[in-house]
């Protein structure tokens, strides 16, 4: 079944607009971590921000923050004052404490964001 | 500078050939990872290795080989038996399980022609 689900395989914004990424997980984990990365073109996978389960404030980074839903399992990026560099694919990620899963990063298909001037 | 390094960037195979995707950290990360990502989705677990001289089978594994003799050092062997092996390939390190420090390298594109 898919841990991580990404709605949005593609979405246009304006440069110096807010974006929204869709991200919802599915875990029975009591303790997991949520993660995004940026993908451009070049293929190297870039961290942006990171959520631990437990945590009980949204995470922040720079123009970067996290919309933590624990209840409804999302965990949304969300962009601020887009720029043209920010075009990229972005990935939801998820980690989980099991021991099966130790360690293992589990990824969603992945949003592409093209910002345009 | 600390991190790792994938080689080579673009790899060209026959069918019917194994090739070897080179994948060195000097992060002095105990775990390791081979992720494969094909066009436009996202990236699967192939294999993982949490210490030296011990590895496991991801969720598409079949086809694939890999050893960790060294802490540095994880190689990935595209074998014959993999059908369709064109993809990107990254490979990733990391600390122990409870942070986040994953470190990812920059990707090995294979191609079968």
């Amino acid at each position: 079944a898919q841990k991580i689900t990404q709605t949005q395989p593609g979405m246009f914004v304006q440069e110096k607009e807010a974006v929204t990424l869709d991200c919802t997980y599915d875990t029975s984990d009591p303790s997991y971590g949520l993660f995004w990365y940026k993908q451009p073109s070049s293929g190297e996978m870039i961290f942006l921000i990171y959520q631990g389960s437990y945590d009980q404030q949204n995470a922040t980074e720079g123009r970067y923050s996290l919309n933590f839903q624990k209840a409804r399992k999302s965990a949304n990026l969300v962009i601020s004052a887009s720029q043209l560099g920010d075009s990229a694919m972005y990935f939801c990620a998820m980690r989980e404490a099991s021991t099966d899963s130790w360690g293992k990063l589990q990824f969603g298909a992945g949003t592409q964001v093209v910002v345009t001037p | 500078d600390g991190g790792i390094t994938q080689s080579p960037k673009y790899l060209f195979r026959k069918e019917g050939q194994n090739v070897t995707l080179s994948c060195e950290q000097n992060l002095n990360h105990d775990a390791m990872y081979w992720y494969r990502q094909d066009p436009g989705q996202g990236l699967r677990l192939i294999y993982y290795s949490q210490i030296v001289n011990d590895f496991q089978k991801g969720d598409i594994a079949e086809g694939y080989s890999v050893s960790r003799e060294k802490k540095e050092s994880f190689p990935l062997t595209v074998t014959s038996a993999q059908k369709n092996p064109t993809a990107f390939y990254l490979c990733a390190s990391s600390i122990p399980p409870g942070g986040y420090g994953y470190t990812f390298g920059s990707g090995t594109r294979l191609t079968v022609v």
